[in-house]
């Protein structure tokens, strides 16, 4: 069981906006802004997204924001596009210094 | 460009050992702490350890402490992850990332590890 919660899917059509939401709690997204957001297609290496909750690599589209608030983070996704269906993974670092991650997010685009 | 190559994955018996190493180039590996993360076939992301850009801190998921031990050379540009008393549970997709913004910004392409007699 993964420390971190998501829900198993998600689903959208082109053009839609979607949330994926991740729980946590207070020793991990809770106390710590320190939550990424990972992109994975099948057999690939994970992509970062997001990090420190609403910040966006270079590269990385406009269309994909980060927020928290309390114990749960999200990822929007805007304007839904054919290659954004992937699993999706929350990430947060721990009060211990750990890291932990959510079971992942099936994003399909209808 | 940032390149990270794992390397020595393999099939392991139960209770063996392995030492997995992840080959950085195309940026200053010294300057940067690392991470090993793992997936297992079909199932999600875990973080198994990290080193600091010196290797003077170390930390561990508890589902490996005591087990596995990640070190880095940073004159061979390259990262560790010794892994002894090995169990099913441990067959995954290794992976190696670079730290950024206290996220992993880079990964390499990953190395299967299979443990099974």
């Amino acid at each position: 069981q993964s420390a971190l919660t998501q829900p198993a899917s998600v689903a959208g059509s082109p053009g839609q906006s979607i949330t994926i939401s991740c729980t946590g709690t207070y020793s991990d997204v809770g106390g710590k802004n320190q939550v990424s957001w990972y992109q994975q297609h099948p057999g690939k290496a994970p992509k970062l997204m997001i990090y420190n909750v609403n910040n966006r690599p270079s590269g990385i589209s406009y269309r994909f924001s980060g927020s928290k608030s309390d114990n749960t983070a999200s990822l929007t996704i805007s304007g839904l596009q054919a290659e954004d269906e992937s699993d999706y993974y929350c990430s947060s670092y721990t009060t211990s210094n750990t890291v932990v991650f959510g079971g992942g997010t099936k994003l399909t685009v209808l | 460009e940032v390149q990270l190559v794992e390397s020595g994955g393999d099939l392991v018996q139960p209770g063996g050992s392995l030492r997995l190493s992840c080959a950085a180039s195309g940026f200053t590996f010294s300057g940067y702490w690392m991470h090993w993360f793992r997936q297992a076939p079909g199932k999600g992301l875990v973080w198994v350890s990290r080193i600091r850009y010196d290797g003077s801190v170390t930390e561990y998921a508890d589902s490996v402490k005591g087990r596995f031990t990640i070190s880095r050379d940073n004159a061979m540009k390259t990262l560790y992850l010794q892994m002894n008393s090995l169990g099913a549970e441990d067959t995954a997709v290794y992976y190696c990332a670079r730290d950024l913004w206290s996220a992993g910004d880079c990964w390499g392409q990953g190395t299967l590890v299979t443990v099974s007699s």
